[in-house]
């Protein structure tokens, strides 16, 4: 087991553009969840799966900002028309539900940059 | 709804000195406790968790946290530092049912020669 991965490591952008990143889960895990980390502040929730329905999205979670699992393994994250305060550290995570829900497996992140 | 409150926002401390990391957290129903330790430009490493049981779980790196049901607390301590715990640690709570995890601001942990 290779762990949580997420592509790209870094993404840099221009205002105005599109982006859009993966999550790939621990395999046996089907539990997936979305936070952003701004610079100096603890990682905030954005978004989480369970298979491929969308149990929970937060508020911050905007009409610019969508994700998906659509086949309840791998899940994307897509930023419509960026902003310089999207710049962020967005950190994937996954979980099983049958064993202990509760413990996520963090993976490496994405780091955007909106210039 | 739950909040965690970390009490320092920057730790500075001699190696071989010990630690403590203070983490208040709030919250109207039964929570599980978690510290996470984030080195520069990484994900989140789980250290350790309280679930049940005795309040004073051990983690990895030989760090240990105490649960205080009745303060509220999760303090995260070492009894002697190195070099390499300098990194950003979070206190983190999640409903019992699961979800989502809240995160405090977290404390960074600066550890001299």
């Amino acid at each position: 087991d290779t762990g949580v991965s997420q592509n790209p490591r870094h993404k840099i952008t221009k205002r105005g553009q599109n982006v859009t990143f993966r999550c790939d889960p621990i395999s046996e895990h089907n539990r997936l969840y979305w936070y952003r980390q701004t610079l100096g502040q603890g990682p905030e929730f954005l978004t989480y799966f369970q298979n491929e329905a969308q149990l929970e999205k937060s508020r911050l979670l905007s009409d610019r900002f969508s994700a998906e699992r659509p086949k309840g393994s791998f899940s994307t994250l897509e930023i419509q028309r960026t902003e310089q305060g999207d710049s962020a550290m967005y950190l994937c995570a996954s979980s099983y539900s049958g064993g202990n829900p509760v413990e996520q497996y963090f993976g490496p992140g994405t780091r955007l940059t909106v210039t | 709804a739950q909040s965690v409150t970390q009490l320092d926002s920057q730790v500075p401390v001699f190696e071989e000195a010990p630690v403590e990391l203070r983490c208040n957290y709030s919250s109207s129903v039964s929570v599980y406790l978690f510290w996470y330790v984030q080195y520069p430009n990484q994900g989140l490493q789980l250290l350790l968790k309280y679930l049940s049981g005795s309040t004073l779980v051990k983690g990895i790196n030989g760090f240990e946290a105490e649960f205080n049901k009745s303060q509220t607390s999760f303090h995260l301590r070492k009894p002697s530092v190195h070099i390499s715990d300098t990194a950003e640690y979070f206190c983190a709570v999640i409903r019992n049912q699961g979800g989502k995890l809240i995160f405090g601001q977290g404390t960074e942990l600066s550890v001299k020669p």
